[in-house]
């Protein structure tokens, strides 16, 4: 079956353009979520939706960045006026899970992620 | 700002050699998960143990957790060239989502 897919896998921007990135998770999956992952570090969070509510909000760095699921399925992180500290892999990922649900599993499947350079 | 800290953070052995990992973190959890990253590509789960778990196997991995020291270790047996990659634990609190990563650490499997 599909895993979750991203594009595109590399963008370059210059300096104060903005991007979009898009994250397909896999059908079905309730949770998205969307981390940043600079280089030689782990990833860290930025933001989860469940279906198209966004429930948490708190890793986005500036509001620059912006994200949004309107159907509950895609997702878009938009990050507008890029600046050269936005370069970044952006990994999205998916989990069955529910909030509140007596199911602690939160195993999220991760895509192969979008590396942003910006000049 | 990243909660886990993996040790080592470069690791370099010989082909067939066990390889372990430790993560420790900071906070109460649910969940701690170990994933793989190889060079430029995505995060690919390994293996996940609850907080009530203190062991877990799967093929080749082993995992332990001791909530008492907030630490876990990754032991992969037998080790292969294609075991190069980088591991990351990552974990998750109590009736929150996201999961908090350490910084990995880079195992190099040498033929």
């Amino acid at each position: 079956g599909a895993g979750v897919s991203q594009s595109p896998r590399y963008k370059v921007a210059k300096r104060g353009q903005d991007v979009a990135l898009r994250c397909d998770p896999i059908s079905g999956h309730v949770s998205l979520f969307w981390y940043q992952q600079a280089l030689g570090q782990g990833p860290e969070f930025l933001t989860y939706f469940q279906n198209e509510a966004q429930l948490d909000k708190s890793g986005l760095p500036s509001d620059r960045f912006f994200a949004e699921r309107p159907e509950g399925s895609v997702s878009t992180l938009k990050i507008q006026r890029t600046q050269q500290e936005d370069s970044a892999v952006y990994l999205c990922a998916s989990s069955v899970r529910l909030a509140g649900s007596l199911r602690s599993y939160n195993e999220q499947f991760f895509g192969p992620g979008t590396r942003l350079t910006v000049l | 700002s990243q909660q886990g800290e993996e040790d080592p953070q470069a690791l370099s052995i010989q082909e067939g050699e066990n390889a372990t990992m430790n993560c420790s973190y900071k906070t109460s959890i649910n969940n701690l998960q170990w994933y793989r990253q190889n060079s430029g590509r995505g995060l690919v789960h390994l293996i996940l143990i609850r907080s009530n778990e203190r062991e877990k196997h799967s093929g080749r991995l082993r995992v332990t957790l001791d909530t008492s020291k907030k630490s876990s270790s990754l032991l992969i047996t037998a080790s292969r060239a294609a075991d190069t990659a980088s591991y990351f634990c990552a974990t998750d609190r109590p009736g929150a989502q996201k999961l908090v990563f350490g910084q990995g650490t880079r195992l190099t499997i040498n033929p």
